[in-house]
């Protein structure tokens, strides 16, 4: 069975420019989970979708938005880039939401570095 | 956004040794826990899992053991390998599904 794949898997844009990330989850997955993963603020938790619903957002400012189709792709987009966007994004996806005990698989993420 | 912790935390062990990791959890009302391990240019691995009702699991070469009356979990390598040098995460679990990683500590295997 085929991990989480995402893609690019590196992007370089310059600031005021806008980014879109993609992200397929594991076959049979219904949900996705974004995390931005930084040197100095390590994994933080982005947004969470299932269903094509946000069902839990971390605090990240509305510069952040994502959506999931219906089957089950997810994406991110990042408006107006500053240079502290750069980062690695990783895709997490999960059978389903419950009490949050479904095992969270990661893709190999995406490397988006603003100049 | 929510964070824990700027320093990396190294440990080097020789290759064969035992190697432990551990990690101090934010919120007593977390239920589920997991390490993730995450080689350089790579997303995190699920290595193993413990829920809240348990305080040892056991894996292959690895076992994990939850202490919840100080938040403390810890991860277990035996006979540690080169292919075990990574960088170790552990995350908690609060009847969501919104991880919230530790720092991570960085595992260095030498000969």
């Amino acid at each position: 069975k085929a991990g989480v794949t995402q893609t690019p898997r590196y992007l370089i844009k310059t600031r005021g420019q806008q980014v879109t990330l993609s992200c397929s989850p594991i076959s049979g997955h219904r949900s996705v989970s974004w995390y931005q993963q930084t040197p100095g603020q390590g994994l933080q938790f982005l947004f969470e979708y299932f269903s094509e619903t946000q069902r839990n957002k971390g605090n990240f400012p509305g510069r952040f938005s994502g959506r999931q189709f219906s089957n089950s792709r997810s994406e991110m987009n990042v408006s107006t880039l500053e240079l502290g966007d750069s980062a690695l994004y990783l895709c997490a996806s999960s059978l389903a939401p419950g009490r949050g005990t479904d095992t969270q698989y990661f893709g190999p993420g995406t490397r988006l570095t603003v100049l | 956004g929510e964070s824990v912790g700027l320093h990396l935390p190294t440990l080097s062990v020789q290759e064969g040794d035992n190697s432990i990791i551990n990690c101090a959890y934010s919120n007593s009302a977390s239920d589920y826990f997991i390490w993730y391990k995450q080689e350089s240019g790579k997303g995190p691995q699920f290595i193993i899992d413990i829920r809240s009702n348990m305080d040892k699991r056991q894996g292959q070469r690895v076992t994990v053991l939850l202490n919840k009356t100080v938040k403390h979990l810890s991860l277990q390598i035996a006979a540690t390998q080169p292919g075990d040098s990574a960088v170790y995460f552990c995350a908690e679990n609060i009847m969501t599904d919104k991880l919230i990683f530790g720092t991570g500590t960085r595992l260095q295997v030498f000969p």
